[in-house]
């Protein structure tokens, strides 16, 4: 079965430094994974995604994630954080094994210090 | 290509009355979810489907809940006898098929009083 852990439920930065969001998963087949990001009031938009290609991916406002299977990692990270950047991010797997469903995890919420 | 789009985006209804939800996916996209969040929380499964074939509902949902998807176009989500504790925001999604990435709608939100 798979699953998803966001290992921070909570993450502050300052304006310009960078930003590290860290996802563990489980799965038993070879997953795809998904970087959700969701602002105040918003739909959830697609950051990122790995589906067994190159294992460092690069998504949408200067984000990136790594795959590591060693470590059943997804960590998503952005080398400098904007006050944009504050809202809700979700972690997303999805396998055969559970016929592609989406399993989230429980979100991290980003704040920015200026 | 105008994304997944939900219609109401915010429904006021009294308890025990029935609601019905609508999401229009991307079209060929042959693969839809109907997701729910409540606040601080990550959306949460309800059902999805394979073209106009409901594949799975979620063992947490009860009978009031039902969904379709005529022809694996549109889909509805109703809710009979709606309770306080139904009140969410309602995220429905469509991928063009399994495995791949899917886009949300901005959610339907209902607040039962």
């Amino acid at each position: 079965a798979q699953s998803v852990t966001q290992l921070d439920s909570h993450v502050s930065v300052s304006e310009g430094t960078p930003v590290l969001l860290r996802c563990n998963y489980s799965s038993s087949y070879s997953p795809s994974l998904f970087w959700y990001v969701q602002h105040p009031n918003k739909g959830l938009q697609l950051l990122l995604k790995y589906t067994s290609a190159a294992t460092l991916v690069k998504g949408i406002n200067g984000f990136e994630a790594e795959f590591k299977k060693s470590e059943t990692s997804f960590h998503l990270t952005k080398p400098s954080a904007h006050m944009s950047d504050a809202a809700e991010y979700f972690c997303v797997v999805s396998d055969q094994d559970n016929d592609y469903k989406l399993s989230f995890g429980a979100g991290t919420t980003v704040t920015v210090r200026a | 290509d105008t994304g997944v789009s939900q219609n109401p985006r915010h429904k006021i209804t009294k308890r025990g009355q029935n609601v019905t939800f609508r999401c229009d996916p991307i079209s060929e996209h042959n693969r839809l979810y109907w997701y729910r969040q409540t606040l601080g929380q990550g959306p949460e499964f309800l059902t999805y489907f394979q073209n106009e074939a409901q594949l799975e509902k979620s063992r947490l949902l009860s009978d009031r809940f039902s969904a379709e998807r005529p022809k694996g176009s549109f889909s509805t989500l109703e809710i009979q006898r709606t309770e306080q504790g139904d009140s969410a925001m309602y995220l429905c999604a469509s991928s063009f098929r399994q495995g791949a990435e899917a886009f949300f709608g901005q959610g339907t939100r209902l607040t039962v009083v």
